[in-house]
Formats: structure tokens, C-alpha cells, sequence
């Protein structure tokens, strides 16, 4: 079965540099999740799209933004990197829908990103 | 901040079953279980899902409390593939996953 997919699955950038990540969604999900997993830590959610819509914020900074296209991939952007912004980012899809209990996340394999 | 408390780490024994328990004493009762894992620096994988009912698919069993307050993940038959950190975790529908510690789970030779 088709899986989530990230791109770059690798990147390193200098400090100040911008990055932006890509995912793309199991095929119909219309919801994406995005998460930052730092060095010997758990997963932090970032932000959430619905149907293009965000839906829902966490800890994301304010450097960073996100949007959802009409094909339901969603890019992730960070600008003016810093050193701590180097961690393994994940984004999850999921189908939200009846019957409610479907909106199970299923997670990529994620975007190492190294801050020099 | 996670709604569940697991034990930091387990050990397991090649072929035997691996229950791993889990702690959410402040349960809502619109609120499922998940149970999710992940391998060394790979993306977190589902595993099972609950709510009232105990359940069981092609990877695992989920048993969970008639008051809701724990469950047990169970692995049948663990092999070495199945060393990982397990997260349970708990949320309403349509709401983003909170990881909290998990278990660090070791299947031993």
C-alpha cells in the first residue's frame, strides 16, 4: 500500500538559510500533520491541515509556516535557521471522516535536517 | 503534556509475548488508546487502536480495563525486529498526537 512520502529525506543548510520540506499524503487523506523530533526527544506536533485549512497549531515557531496545496501536499518552510532547528521531521496523513474512528495518523519516514 | 504513564523501559525474551502496559487513569470517555512505535529514528508506525473493547490485528492485541484507566499493548511471539520505543497515547478524535516517553522496549537472543 502507497505510504506517506517526505522529500528531501536528507538536508543540511548553514545557519540563516530557509529549507522546505514536502510531504505527500497516503492517496485521499486530506489531512496533514506535521512533527519536529529533536536529538533523544519524543515527537512535537507542529501544525495541521485540513482540507487546506489549517486546523490546529502546537509548538511551531514563528519562523517556520506551512500550507496545504489543492492535490493535498503540503509543504513546510523554516527560514532563518538556527542550529537547534536540526531534528527529524515527520509528517503524517489521515483521512477525517465517518465513521469517526478512521482518522488514524500515519506517519513518513521523515526529513533529517542538520543546522551547521 | 501526555495523558499516559508507561514504565521507561522493558525487556523481552525472543519468542515469548511482550505485554507492555500503559497508565491513563484521567481517560475521557470519548477518548481512544493508540498504541504507535518507533524504530530507531524511523517514522512512528500504528499499531492498534482502541476504545471500550479489546482488540487485535496482524501485529498485536490491545486489552484495555473495563474502567478505562489502563491497557496492555501484547505482542505475541516478539522477535528482535520488534525492539522499539512504544507510545501510548491518548486523544479525542481529530485531535494531534501528544508522545510522551514511551517504553523502550529490548527483545533479547
Amino acid at each position: 500500500a502507497a505510504g506517506v512520502i517526505q522529500s528531501p529525506r536528507h538536508l543540511i543548510k548553514e545557519k540563516r538559510e530557509t529549507a522546505t520540506l514536502k510531504c505527500y499524503p497516503i492517496p485521499r487523506h486530506d489531512t496533514v500533520y506535521w512533527y519536529q523530533q529533536g536529538p533523544g526527544q519524543d515527537p512535537q506536533f507542529l501544525i495541521s491541515f485540513y482540507e487546506k485549512m489549517q486546523s490546529d497549531k502546537g509548538s511551531i515557531p514563528d519562523r517556520f509556516s506551512a500550507q496545504q496545496f489543492s492535490d493535498y501536499h503540503s509543504e513546510l518552510n523554516m527560514s532563518s535557521l538556527e542550529l537547534g532547528d536540526s531534528a527529524l521531521y515527520f509528517c503524517a496523513s489521515s483521512l477525517s471522516g465517518l465513521p469517526k474512528h478512521t482518522d488514524t495518523q500515519y506517519f513518513g519516514p521523515g526529513t533529517r535536517l542538520t543546522v551547521l | 503534556d501526555a495523558k499516559t504513564t508507561q514504565p521507561t523501559s522493558m525487556d523481552c525474551a525472543e519468542g515469548r509475548a511482550a505485554n507492555l502496559p500503559c497508565n491513563h487513569s484521567t481517560i475521557s470517555g470519548n477518548e481512544y488508546v493508540y498504541w504507535y512505535r518507533q524504530i530507531h529514528s524511523q517514522g512512528p508506525q500504528y499499531i492498534i487502536h482502541g476504545l471500550k473493547n479489546n482488540e487485535t490485528n496482524e501485529m498485536a492485541s490491545l486489552i484495555i480495563t473495563e474502567d478505562r484507566k489502563s491497557s496492555t499493548l501484547i505482542l505475541p511471539h516478539a522477535t528482535l525486529r520488534d525492539t522499539a520505543v512504544y507510545y501510548c497515547i491518548v486523544r479525542y478524535y481529530g485531535q494531534n498526537f501528544v508522545f510522551g516517553p514511551g517504553t523502550r522496549l529490548s527483545v533479547l537472543p
